[in-house]
């Protein structure tokens, strides 16, 4: 079955730093999606990608999917607290209907 | 509120009981998934629901697992013979009917089994 991995498991920032995650996939996925969960929280979707090589932002929040539809990274410059928590990407197969979680980022901040 | 919501938020329980979890997907959205979550790790699918049909059933799940959704709305999550392994944060999750449509999460039942 698909399996979605991430890279690094824990990411300790400097406040003002930027960082990168990284999320790869076993199989082509049709869409990838990327969540937040704060500690204690629940994961809240921030952002889809569908398209081969697309290339979102958000803010600060940089998301891209990579040309194979295999893999996925989200890049946040100048972090700020807010920013501490547990970033997911999730991804769907071709064909099926369920996501697909990797087992996340989490981010702690320096201040 | 018009969230996804869950009930109870907290349950603890001894090892051997029954327990059942309840879910209330957001009202229009067709789709209901039920995620488990262990520290440390993202959401694991267990199950999902297109309407009130059960469409796809993890292999990871055990017999001692079932869930419902009798009329296309809330749903249920029931453990059987809970064992210590089960203790987790048991997720639901609902979204629209389609390939590229967001999953909105509820806020978790932890279940502990002691």
């Amino acid at each position: 079955g698909q399996q979605v991995m991430q890279i690094p498991q824990y990411q300790h920032v400097q406040e003002g730093e930027d960082f990168t995650t990284y999320c790869n996939s076993s199989t082509t996925l049709s869409n990838i999606q990327w969540y937040k969960q704060r500690p204690g929280g629940h994961p809240v979707f921030l952002i889809q990608l569908v398209k081969s090589g697309e290339v979102k932002k958000q803010k600060r929040l940089t998301f891209q999917f990579g040309e194979a539809k295999k893999n996925s990274s989200l890049h946040i410059t100048a972090t700020q607290t807010t920013d501490v928590g547990t970033y997911f990407c999730a991804g769907r197969d071709n064909n099926d209907y369920k996501l697909s979680f990797g087992a996340g980022t989490t981010v702690t901040v320096r201040a | 509120d018009t969230g996804v919501s869950q009930d109870p938020r907290h349950k603890i329980t001894k090892r051997g009981q029954n327990v059942t979890f309840r879910c209330d997907p957001i009202s229009e959205h067709n789709r209901l998934y039920w995620y488990r979550q262990t520290l440390g790790q993202g959401p694991e699918f267990l199950t999902y629901f297109q309407n009130e049909a059960q469409l796809e059933k993890s292999r990871l799940l055990s017999n001692r697992f079932s869930a419902e959704r009798p009329k296309g709305s809330f749903s249920t999550l029931e453990i059987q013979r809970t064992e210590q392994g089960d203790s987790a944060m048991y997720l639901c999750a609902s979204s629209f009917r389609g390939e590229n449509t967001e999953a909105f999460f509820g806020q978790g039942t932890r279940l502990t089994v002691v």
